[in-house]
């Protein structure tokens, strides 16, 4: 079945560093992908989307591409500040087999230290 | 996309008491799904509500427990019934509308058993 897999925290960066969170999934058909963020307290926003290979995702400087060929879309943005503390969800919808839920990851805890 | 008003945003609640979750939409949509969020976890889909027809739940869960009210295409309600302190989460309803890239959120129902 499908599923994403997305590495573990906590992240500990300090500010203005640069931000990598891996995710790779496995999917039947062709999804779309996922970047959502829960800061402290707060519900799920919608960082940003892909929805076919080779598009990029973007928002508030966070970046990521739908890579087809690696099965990943790792989560990145170029100087991270102290507002950034969340928690960082990827997950995929794949409609192929008539399952419309979201498939989660784990969720990776970022930490931004002044 | 749909906007979600999601009622109570919290509560505290005696244990073997039941409480309920309403989400309004503010347009009409075929697929509505409510999510549990356990402290430090990621999302867990409860069920799928569809309008005109039985709620489907996911492995884990029953309707005895959760059970689901979808009397429209914009409105729907979770019981959480019989509660006790493992019952406290975060519970999210969420709908999709007719591309698999486009889910909207509640923000959320931070329930505390006591």
């Amino acid at each position: 079945g499908n599923s994403v897999t997305q590495m573990e925290g906590p992240v500990t960066l300090s500010e203005e560093a640069f931000l990598t969170i891996n995710c790779t999934y496995t999917a039947t058909g062709y999804p779309s992908l996922f970047w959502y963020v829960q800061y402290p307290g707060e519900g799920l926003q919608l960082l940003l989307k892909a929805t076919k290979a080779d598009d990029k995702g973007s928002n508030k400087g966070f970046e990521a591409t739908y890579r087809k060929e690696t099965t990943s879309f790792h989560l990145e943005k170029g100087s991270v500040q102290v507002s950034d503390s969340a928690v960082y969800f990827c997950a995929l919808s794949d409609w192929e087999d008539s399952n419309y839920q979201l498939i989660w990851g784990a969720g990776t805890k970022l930490i931004i230290k002044p | 996309s749909a906007v979600i008003s999601q009622k109570p945003s919290r509560d505290i609640c005696q244990r073997g008491t039941s409480l309920t979750i309403q989400c309004q939409v503010d347009s009409q949509v075929t697929m509505m799904f409510w999510y549990r969020q356990q402290p430090g976890q990621s999302l867990t889909l409860i069920a799928t509500a569809n309008q005109g027809s039985e709620a489907t739940y996911e492995s884990g869960f029953v309707i005895d427990k959760f059970p689901i009210s979808r009397p429209n295409l914009t409105f729907s309600t979770l019981t959480v019934s019989n509660m006790s302190p493992e019952d406290s989460s975060i519970y999210l309803c969420s709908v999709a509308g007719t591309e698999n890239y486009g889910y909207t959120f509640g923000s959320g129902t931070r329930l505390t058993v006591v």
